[in-house]
């Protein structure tokens, strides 16, 4: 089946610093990827729509400055989370999907973000 | 999306069939239904989706009322590993945009 990849599976950082995210469909091109976040005990919440070769969509509340995607390439959308807080501390996760359509959402496994 | 309504916990004993309920009585005619698992800190999996006929794959089947109102997943021998969380959707754009993930049903496999 298809697979998405996400790197790094884990990161800790220092407060004031940024973290990039990398989301690659190793299989398939992707025109658009999904980013979500979980913090603990939650349920997922999309934060933006990355499409390829055009501006993200961001959801309601979340604050296009601070989280940047850049989806540069058909098979890459990175997700920069840009003077990172303690707040910001979460489980990223992405996704793709092979075809606009009614087929399954693929995701990554995840990146754990911890800000010191 | 459709609303979706999920009991927030299950058990279930490990060999047995796990019947994983989902509502979601406000979806339209052309709204499908998916199913995904979230193993502890891990991302969501696919696991089935379907319309109006029932559906069967090699991890689970999923039987839709016949008014579409309500349907179950069924994961007929369980395994520790299935223990997960698990979500019922329904998007109203087509399957794999953008989805909203409700809380699931957190399901436990009994040794």
């Amino acid at each position: 089946g298809a697979v998405v990849s996400q790197h790094p599976s884990w990161v800790i950082c220092k407060s004031g610093t940024s973290v990039k995210i990398e989301c690659r469909s190793l299989d398939f091109q992707a025109t658009t990827m999904f980013w979500y976040r979980q913090f603990p005990k939650q349920s997922l919440m999309l934060m933006a729509t990355s499409n390829e070769g055009s501006k993200a969509t961001y959801e309601q509340g979340v604050e296009k400055d601070k989280f940047l995607i850049n989806h540069a390439s058909l098979t890459l959308s990175t997700l920069t989370v840009t003077s990172a807080h303690p707040e910001d501390s979460s489980f990223y996760i992405c996704s793709a999907s092979q075809d606009r359509g009614i087929d399954e959402a693929f995701f990554g496994q995840g990146t754990r973000l911890t800000v010191v | 999306d459709a609303k979706t309504t999920q009991p927030p916990s299950m058990d279930c004993a490990e060999g047995r069939a796990a019947n994983l309920p989902c509502n979601h009585s406000t979806i339209s005619g052309n709204e499908y239904v998916y199913w995904y698992r979230q193993i502890h800190s891990q991302g969501p999996q696919y696991i089935i989706h379907g319309l109006k006929n029932n559906e069967t794959n090699e991890m689970a089947s999923l039987i839709i009322t016949e008014d579409r109102k309500s349907s179950t997943l069924i994961l007929p021998h369980a395994t520790l590993r299935d223990t997960a969380v698990y979500y019922c959707i329904a998007p109203v754009s087509f399957g794999n945009e953008k989805l909203t993930f409700g809380t699931g049903t957190r399901l436990t496999i009994i040794p």
